[in-house]
């Protein structure tokens, strides 16, 4: 079956550190959606990608789509606290509009 | 107001037990899931409902039983408990079934079978 594997699985930064996570499907994907997940809490809808290549921000975050549509990344600039968490990446393409999520990359902050 | 609301928050049961959860979404959406998040952090589908109708049943032992009374509930029955059946299970909602749609998750139940 269908699988979605993000590395690294675990990311420990420096405040003002960069981090990128990087998703892979085993499948061509349509679209894919990222997640946020604080600790303790659920997963947060944040963007969805669709087009071939294409390149979304949002403030500090950078999310790109493979020009092949099989990877995707998301990037944070200059890490702060609140940027702790798990993140996600989703095939939101599955039979019954399941979303097949990726194995998470777990960021963690220290000052 | 809650958007996705599960109850209970915390679930601690003895092996054997039955037990249930409950999610109520006021959203007005079509589309209803169980998923669980085992101990690593994996998130996996178990079931998805579209207006009542079940329409994943993602291998899920029959010891879960899914029921929607209507399409703004999703509640989920566990029998005979075991220890491996302890996770955090989300309920979540989305508009359609199509998919360009986001879900939205409640907070989660963490079940803990001792």
């Amino acid at each position: 079956g269908q699988q979605v594997m993000q590395i690294p699985q675990y990311q420990h930064v420096q405040e003002g550190e960069d981090f990128t996570t990087y998703c892979n499907s085993s499948t061509t994907l349509s679209n894919i959606q990222w997640y946020k997940q604080r600790p303790g809490g659920h997963p947060v809808f944040l963007i969805q990608l669709v087009k071939s290549g294409e390149v979304k921000k949002q403030k500090r975050l950078t999310f790109q789509f493979g020009e092949a549509k099989k990877n995707s990344s998301l990037h944070i600039t200059a890490t702060q606290t609140t940027d702790v968490g798990t993140y996600f990446c989703a095939d939101p393409t599955g039979g019954g509009n399941k979303l097949t999520f990726g194995t998470g990359t777990q960021l963690k902050v220290e000052l | 107001d809650t958007a996705v609301s599960q109850t209970p928050k915390y679930l601690v049961t003895q092996m054997g037990n039955d037990k249930s959860i409950k999610c109520e979404q006021n959203l007005g959406h079509d589309t209803m899931y169980w998923y669980k998040q085992d101990s690593k952090k994996f998130l996996k589908i178990m079931f998805s409902y579209n207006n009542k109708e079940l329409i994943i049943n993602e291998t899920v032992p029959n010891r879960f039983s899914p029921k929607s009374p209507d399409k703004a509930h999703l509640n989920l029955h566990i029998n005979s408990l075991e220890l491996g059946d302890s996770a955090v299970y989300f309920c979540a909602s989305s508009p359609e079934m199509q998919p360009d749609t986001e879900a939205f998750f409640g907070q989660g139940t963490r079940l803990t079978v001792v």
